[in-house]
């Protein structure tokens, strides 16, 4: 289900470094799902998405996997740069109708 | 190609006031998606539209909010009487629901205020 009402776990990386942002979805029938970055005051941005009968899909500097059997997804950012600084969530459509989205990560970079 | 507008950005209200928020989706966006985000939570789905319809409104607080997306114009998400617990930032998404990509683009959201 949705995750809301929690307070946002937070990920902290050195600049130059690998990210790696994790996700748990809820729904075994979701068959697509997509990664949005958010800055602060703005809407969420579209990064990066993956259907069901994929593993993985690699976009520029960021890769998700795909992990039907635990039902998680993951999101890399390769060579993390301060402009990445935001909070990253997880999104899966349900039923061909709703965007249901996960908890979020606040990722924050260390100079 | 403009994006997903929504306006106002800003919008304070007073108690028991009423509040409009709009979206009009991106050119050639049919399906309309609101939703609500609280200070350092996630965004929390609400109504899903698609022109002239609601598809799915399990979201939806069952009193005082309402949401349209009529044949000509933006969405409108109405919010009656309001509460200080309304105070919150309310985004819109549109997509195609086309072709292999479904992906929903958002609006820059609009923050209610309740005074």
């Amino acid at each position: 289900g949705e995750n809301v009402g929690l307070h946002l776990p937070t990920l902290s990386v050195q600049e130059g470094d690998n990210s790696i942002i994790n996700c748990a979805y809820s729904n075994s029938a979701s068959d697509y799902f997509i990664w949005y970055k958010q800055e602060s005051g703005k809407g969420p941005q579209f990064i990066i998405d993956i259907r069901s009968n994929m593993d993985k899909r690699q976009g520029q500097r960021v890769t998700v996997l795909l992990n039907k059997t635990v039902k998680h997804l993951s999101l890399q950012i390769a060579a993390t740069q301060p402009g990445d600084s935001a909070v990253y969530f997880c999104a899966e459509f349900q039923g061909a109708q709703k965007l249901v989205f996960g908890q979020g990560t606040r990722l924050t970079i260390n100079p | 190609n403009a994006g997903v507008m929504q306006n106002p950005r800003h919008l304070v209200r007073r108690r028991g006031q009423e509040a409009r928020l709009r979206c009009s989706p991106m050119k050639g966006h049919s399906h309309v998606y609101w939703y609500r985000q609280l200070p350092e939570e996630g965004l929390k789905f609400m109504v899903y539209l698609q022109k002239e319809n609601i598809i799915d409104e399990s979201g939806m607080p069952k009193e005082r909010f309402s949401a349209e997306f009529p044949k000509e114009g933006p969405s409108i998400l109405r919010i009656q009487q309001v509460v200080r617990g309304d105070s919150a930032a309310y985004f819109c998404a549109s997509s195609t629901r086309q072709g292999r990509s479904t992906e929903a683009f958002f609006g820059q959201g609009t923050r209610l205020t309740v005074v």
